[in-house]
């Protein structure tokens, strides 16, 4: 079965500071990597998404690296705000096959004032 | 703005009873999904249409069963609701994918109890 393994599964960081959630995949097959972000009460929104050619994308305060040999790729959130407070998950998901999206099991972070 | 509906937040039922959660997207989009999500476990794919009348299993479709009559509404039926089907349910949507993101648009979700 295709897994996305993410850890940890809750995260505590002072305001300020960084926080990394990092998800490892053992389909080599997958071709997209998307970052979900989820306040409460909300369904998940796309936050950052990167594909395996490149090692970096930065979109503001967030970052994805991604290490394609490792099969593993992590989130991290610079300058972490109590807004960014909410659950990330990570997926992966390939071309074809409908466009089945599989997700990781979810972090809770909470950005501490 | 693309937007997925659910049809109720909150939804309380009684052991064995017959279930229907309905899901609603604007954006013409081809693909609609039904995930489950519970504390540690993620998000959860029951089932899956890639177009109207058309459906996969996803991952845990035991107990459940979808219906996809017209391309905007996909609904999830739950024949004989049980207790270890109390969970939050997710609808999603995405286009057709020809280049760029594989983008999911997410509704607000469901959380069923069942009693």
């Amino acid at each position: 079965q295709q897994q996305v393994k993410q850890s940890p599964q809750s995260l505590i960081v002072q305001k300020g500071g960084i926080s990394i959630i990092n998800c490892a995949y053992e389909n080599t097959a997958f071709d997209y990597f998307p970052w979900y972000q989820q306040f409460p009460g909300k369904g998940p929104a796309l936050l950052i998404a990167i594909r395996p050619d490149v090692s970096e994308k930065k979109e503001g305060r967030f970052t994805i690296s991604f290490n394609k040999s490792a099969k593993q790729f992590s989130l991290h959130i610079m300058d972490s705000q109590p807004g960014d407070s909410a659950t990330y998950f990570c997926a992966a998901s390939m071309r074809g096959g409908y466009q089945k999206v599989t997700f990781g099991t979810g972090t809770k972070l909470q950005v501490i004032p | 703005d693309v937007k997925v509906t659910q049809s109720s937040r909150y939804l309380v039922k009684r052991t064995g009873e017959k279930v229907f959660l309905e899901c609603v997207q604007d954006m013409d989009h081809e693909n609609m999904f039904w995930y489950r999500q519970d504390p540690g476990l993620g998000l959860r794919l029951i089932y899956f249409s890639y177009d109207v009348k058309m459906k996969e299993k996803g991952d845990i479709p035991e107990g459940y069963s979808v219906s996809r009559e017209k391309k905007e509404r996909f609904s999830l039926i739950l024949e004989s609701a049980s207790t270890n089907q109390t969970s939050m349910y997710l609808c999603a949507s995405s286009p057709l994918r020809t280049s760029g993101s594989n983008e999911q648009y997410f509704g607000p979700g469901t959380r069923l109890t069942v009693t």
